[in-house]
């Protein structure tokens, strides 16, 4: 049974691109959830989504974030028009239909803006 | 969620138990207290959790006072691979949001030989 998996596991991107994350969750878990590391800092819950619905986006920026899970295919997590200040370590965790109390996490994908 | 006070940092010899304490004094009565550790930038890693029984399993034991006011991580036997970041999280269990986890700065646990 595959862990949760995460790529790209490196991005580079310069200032005003997009950057597309994206994460498969274990199988069988239905529930998303992607965090953010800036150096030297703890991880920050973004968001938590079920399939094709976002449950709580209040780690959310307000602008330029945005995510997804759909029916089919991995959950991405979207940031237009990257700033330097975007560059971190972003984690996707995944959990089974009914919650649980172990987050499995990947391994992350860090971003570095240019 | 209840918040978290652990020590920033602290060292361990190889071969000797590691005690990593944590405050959370103002922890609710259906909050449960989970460890994670994040080993060099890797995904966090889930250790253990518990409401209010000492708890143990492969990894590590998890002692919680009484009052639950306070708890400890046990790694019986640490070796260099244990040289981690460890958090300590509080948060409603079960369901969903219970994997939605506040992180603080942790403990950085350093094994030495």
């Amino acid at each position: 049974n595959a862990g949760v998996m995460q790529n790209p596991r490196h991005l580079v991107r310069r200032r005003g691109q997009e950057a597309r994350l994206r994460c498969s969750p274990m199988k069988g878990h239905s529930h998303v959830y992607w965090y953010r590391q800036l150096p030297e800092e703890g991880l920050k819950f973004m968001v938590y989504l079920q399939k094709e619905n976002i449950i709580d986006e209040s780690g959310m920026p307000k602008e330029r974030f945005s995510a997804e899970f759909p029916k089919e295919g991995p959950s991405i997590l979207r940031i237009q028009q990257v700033v330097r200040g975007d560059s971190a370590a972003y984690f996707c965790a995944s959990s089974p239909p009914a919650g649980g109390f172990e987050a499995f996490f990947g391994q992350g994908t860090r971003l570095t803006v240019v | 969620d209840a918040k978290t006070t652990q020590p920033p940092s602290m060292d361990c010899a190889e071969g000797r138990a590691a005690n990593l304490p944590c405050n959370h004094s103002t922890i609710s009565g259906n909050e449960y207290v989970y460890w994670y550790r994040q080993i060099h930038s890797q995904g966090p890693q889930y250790i253990i959790h518990g409401l209010k029984n000492n708890e143990t399993n492969e990894m590590a034991s998890l002692i919680i006072t009484e009052d639950r006011k306070s708890s400890t991580l046990i790694l019986p036997h640490a070796t260099l691979r244990d040289t981690a970041v460890y958090y300590c999280i509080v948060r409603v269990g079960y369901g969903g949001t219970a994997s939605k986890l506040t992180f603080g700065t942790g403990t950085r646990l350093q094994v030495t030989l």
